[in-house]
């Protein structure tokens, strides 16, 4: 099974300042049709997750353009250009390549 | 619009089965795979398996084979997930999930609490 790992696990960000999330599967994620299937979610307080980025760096519909993803291979980084405090929340990475898909543990972003 | 309602929650003894159903509205249900996550209580997200509407095909994670089974009802565009001889670390929240086509999860219900004990 393919293992998830994120980091940092703990985020305290400044309202305006930038984060990034980190993820690191076990093995690559490289599709043969050239697509990296890692996919990113945010579940805020007492909802159910919602998809920010599917495919590496695709937006999902109505989420903001501060929110990028980039990376290929084993590597992958959730970017937020300018935190606002409704991002808070757990983020999680899911690999989509292969069952059975598998989840990070999570990355808890809070305002300062 | 798109809507994913799931079952109200349930309370369970140890050993039981429980079936907890997923409705569908605002898109074609043949068209998009149904995935199931759970979510114990302060943990993470883990996925459990997956249907085909379509064809009722199915994929399950390794660790539920043999005490899971999910299932669809075209008529009502719903599914079901059935977990059987539960144990008390099943207590969880159960979401369904559609599946955009490439295994992103791009609506998902409300959740639905199943507690065992």
């Amino acid at each position: 099974d393919i293992v998830m790992t994120q980091s940092p696990l703990s985020l305290p960000v400044t309202p305006g300042e930038p984060a990034s999330i980190s993820c690191r599967s076990s093995q690559s994620l490289l599709h043969t049709n050239g697509n990296n299937y890692l996919d990113w979610y945010l579940q805020k307080p007492g909802q159910s997750p919602q998809l920010l980025i599917y495919l590496t760096s695709n937006r999902a519909s109505g989420v903001p353009d501060r929110f990028s993803g980039s990376g290929s291979g084993t590597d992958f980084t959730l970017e937020i250009s300018r935190v606002e405090a409704e991002d808070v929340g757990v983020y999680y990475c899911m690999q989509a390549l292969e069952t059975p898909y598998s989840f990070g543990q999570g990355t808890k972003l809070e305002i300062k | 619009q798109v809507q994913l309602v799931q079952s109200g929650a349930e309370v369970k003894k140890p050993g039981a089965s429980v079936k907890v159903s997923c409705k569908t509205s605002g898109y074609t249900f043949s068209g998009y795979y149904i995935h199931w996550v759970r979510q114990a209580p302060g943990q993470g997200l883990e996925w459990m398996g997956w249907i085909n509407p379509n064809s009722g095909g199915v994929m399950y994670a390794p660790k539920f084979q043999g005490r899971i089974t999910i299932t669809r009802d075209m008529y009502i565009s719903a599914a079901y997930m059935e977990l059987r001889r539960l144990r008390y670390d099943d207590t969880a929240i159960y979401y369904c999930a559609r599946d955009m086509f490439t295994g992103d999860l791009d609506y998902w219900g409300q959740g639905t609490l199943v507690s065992v004990s």
